[in-house]
């Protein structure tokens, strides 16, 4: 099953609110990191978190990390039209000593102008 | 800036046609992956590959297989393709060094555009 839930499926606000997207896990993690993905395209990395860390900032990224409850929320500050996109929460766990990333389902982003 | 190509954008194939999905990484990164992306699933790690000649079965390996003789390269074999094959096939690759820190916890992982395969 999956290591990695965002919440919501899909979120659609307009340019300037703040987007707010949740990640649920369900094992001890290393790190947390969260990704975007255009549409039809590649994955690009946006910000990584490790289990020691409780917020991180990047720009108009925010990210903060809650082990206790194996949780962590993206919030993106100011939207953009061009910040439409899925997100997507990876875990890293430990697999037979070699890590590896685990991804969630996503969540899709759209920022009305 | 680290680039992760993959030989195809889009790939039509017929049910039992082997299939090769080739990706090439410019960055002398030690780590590569192969997921597959559905609708509803994220993505799922298929196999994965450390080093040249190393693999590791990922989550969902069935079906496939992968080879890696060159370290800037690692394809993704579909011996004989299935409709339930078709899906986003996305390649990636990593780094274990942070500098010169030999790091034991991931870098993040930079990814290709991705190639969208269609068994009919």
């Amino acid at each position: 099953s999956q290591q990695g839930e965002e919440d919501p499926q899909a979120l659609s606000i307009q340019e300037g609110e703040n987007a707010t997207m949740n990640c649920s896990y369900k094992t001890s993690i290393n790190n947390l990191q969260w990704y975007r993905q255009n549409s039809g395209r590649g994955l690009v990395h946006l910000i990584l978190i490790r289990s020691n860390e409780r917020e991180k900032h990047s720009g108009r990224l925010r990210v903060t990390l809650d082990t206790s409850k194996k949780s962590s929320s993206l919030l993106i500050t100011a939207s953009r039209a061009a910040d439409t996109a899925s997100y997507f929460c990876a875990t890293e766990i430990m697999n037979t000593g070699f890590q590896k990333l685990v991804f969630g389902t996503g969540t899709r982003l759209l920022v009305s102008p | 800036d680290v680039k992760v190509t993959q030989s195809s954008r889009y790939l039509v194939k017929r049910t039992g046609e082997k299939v090769f999905l080739e990706c090439v990484q410019d960055m002398d990164h030690e780590n590569m992956f192969w997921y597959r992306q559905d609708p509803g699933l994220g993505l799922r790690l298929i196999y994965f590959s450390y080093d040249v000649k190393m693999k590791e079965k990922g989550d969902i390996p069935e079906g496939y297989s992968v080879s890696r003789e060159k370290k800037e390269r690692f394809s993704l074999i579909l011996e004989s393709a299935s409709t339930n094959q078709t899906s986003m096939y996305l390649c990636a690759s990593s780094t274990v060094w942070s500098g010169q820190l030999l790091i034991s916890s991931y870098n993040e992982q930079f990814f290709g555009p991705g190639t969208r395969l269609t068994v009919l």
